[in-house]
């Protein structure tokens, strides 16, 4: 049974950093695209990011660009989301998953709350 | 990349059809053959309805079917029930390592 288990998410000042992480489990983690997907509250889900399987080459939504850092540890089947400069319009649920023609597993979610 | 379009609401009673356009550009929906549906219920995980324009993943039923006509894709629930209300939301693949999804879609059974 394939696993996706995010954790990191939580309360965050504007302008500070968090980290996502995601454990996958039950898949050749090596041989898939993964994906950071987000959704603020009663709004449409949004790309954040993309990471091939070789980690080589990324993708970056253009509200994060220079501010997110997609990653991946293939030896522990773990993705990363390094978050900084941290903005109020960055406050969603936060969902780990994996994607080919189509996002066919997704995890439970991380929410990130971006507040004073 | 912009979102692609979706009408805000649609409705139906139950037992009837409803259809769900999608619509993008050349550069996503008009350019691949790799559109795909979620399902998400309040509070829980998107669930993919339909993936690669038109095929269903195991244990979805066939009253959920798919079908594109240049840069718009639709999703069409026949025999609409209760359990049908949700949300839904298109995704197209944009080339390289993107993707794009759809504004989404509430659904309301009468």
């Amino acid at each position: 049974e394939v696993q996706l288990l995010e954790s990191g998410g939580g309360l965050v000042q504007p302008g500070g950093t968090l980290r996502l992480s995601c454990e996958v489990s039950g898949l050749s983690f090596s041989h898939y695209s993964m994906t950071w997907v987000r959704q603020a509250p009663g709004q449409a889900l949004e790309c954040v990011s993309s990471i091939s399987g070789s980690g080589h080459s990324t993708y970056y939504a253009d509200s994060v660009k220079g501010r997110f850092t997609i990653s991946r540890d293939n030896s522990k089947s773990a993705l990363y989301l390094e978050m900084k400069s941290l903005r109020a319009d960055d406050t969603a649920m936060y969902y780990c998953a994996k994607w080919s023609t189509a996002i066919d597993y997704w995890g439970q979610g991380a929410l990130v709350t971006v507040s004073s | 990349q912009s979102a692609l379009t979706q009408p805000r609401s649609v409705s139906g009673s139950p037992g009837q059809s409803v259809t769900i356009s999608c619509t993008g550009t050349s550069s996503d929906v008009g350019g691949y053959y790799y559109v795909s549906w979620y399902q998400q219920h309040p509070g829980k995980v998107p669930k993919l309805t339909i993936y690669d324009v038109s095929k269903r993943p195991s244990g979805v039923p066939d009253r959920f079917s798919g079908s594109k006509s240049g840069n718009t894709a639709s999703l069409t629930i026949s025999g609409l029930q209760a359990e049908d209300e949700a949300d839904y939301f298109c995704w197209s693949y944009a080339g390289g390592y993107s993707y794009v999804f759809g504004t989404g879609t509430k659904v309301t059974v009468l």
